[in-house]
């Protein structure tokens, strides 16, 4: 069964640092997302993208964060200088498009560690 | 604004016994509902889904919900639990983002479900 997939699993940074979490969404779907899930708090909407474009970001998704579909498979969020309140496990997800854009697939995420 | 609201941030149940996991949404329009699960260290897993086809949804690892609109309300059920079903427990809805491309999902706080032998 196709599935999201993310890397690295794990990942510890010092603050400042630049980080890029990786994420292959499964192959037809054609809408991409990244949530973020603090420790012990809600899974938060960080930013959707269709269409080589941001379709929605979250008030979180500040100018720190980016997101490129850099090829026909990867998707990336990028955040430039870390900060100790990223830490968090982030999740990637993608929905199919016309036919069921609103089911979400879901990566197993990266935890990602500032220090 | 939709919103859900998952009534217990623990339930405890013994093992062949059903389970329960009470939502509640809130939603101006007939709402997409989901139950993810997220077993320790591991992603999130979609159970089921609701969008306004049958009010009775079953899911895998024989988990069901019904979408009740007079209550507001979309519980998770299971009639005898399993040790592998101890995890947390997400209800979702869909953002109602119609002059969007994309529908963001909303989370719910969380159910932890132990299962005791």
């Amino acid at each position: 069964e196709p599935e999201v997939t993310q890397t690295p699993s794990h990942q510890v940074t010092q603050m400042g640092q630049e980080v890029i979490l990786r994420c292959v969404p499964i192959s037809n779907h054609l809408y991409f997302y990244w949530y973020r899930q603090i420790l012990g708090q809600k899974v938060e909407f960080l930013v959707s993208f269709y269409n080589n474009e941001i379709s929605e970001k979250s008030e979180i998704f500040d100018d720190q964060f980016s997101v490129e579909r850099p090829d026909g498979s990867n998707f990336t969020l990028k955040i430039r200088s870390t900060k100790l309140e990223d830490s968090a496990m982030y999740f990637c997800a993608s929905s199919e498009g016309d036919r069921d854009q609103e089911t979400q697939y879901f990566g197993p995420g990266t935890r990602l560690l500032v220090l | 604004a939709q919103s859900v609201t998952q009534l217990d941030s623990h339930v405890s149940v013994s093992e062949g016994t059903p389970v329960l996991l009470r939502c509640n949404y809130s939603s101006s329009y007939s709402p997409s509902l989901f139950w993810y699960v997220q077993h320790p260290n591991k992603g999130l897993q979609l159970l089921l889904k609701y969008t306004s086809a049958a009010t009775l949804v079953k899911g895998i690892n024989g988990f069901e919900a019904e979408f009740k609109k007079s209550e507001t309300s979309f519980h998770l059920t299971k009639p005898s639990a399993h040790m592998s079903d101890a995890a947390e427990y997400f209800c979702v809805v869909s953002d109602e983002n119609y002059g969007g491309a994309t529908n963001k999902l909303i989370f719910g706080t969380g159910t932890l479900l132990a299962v005791q032998p």
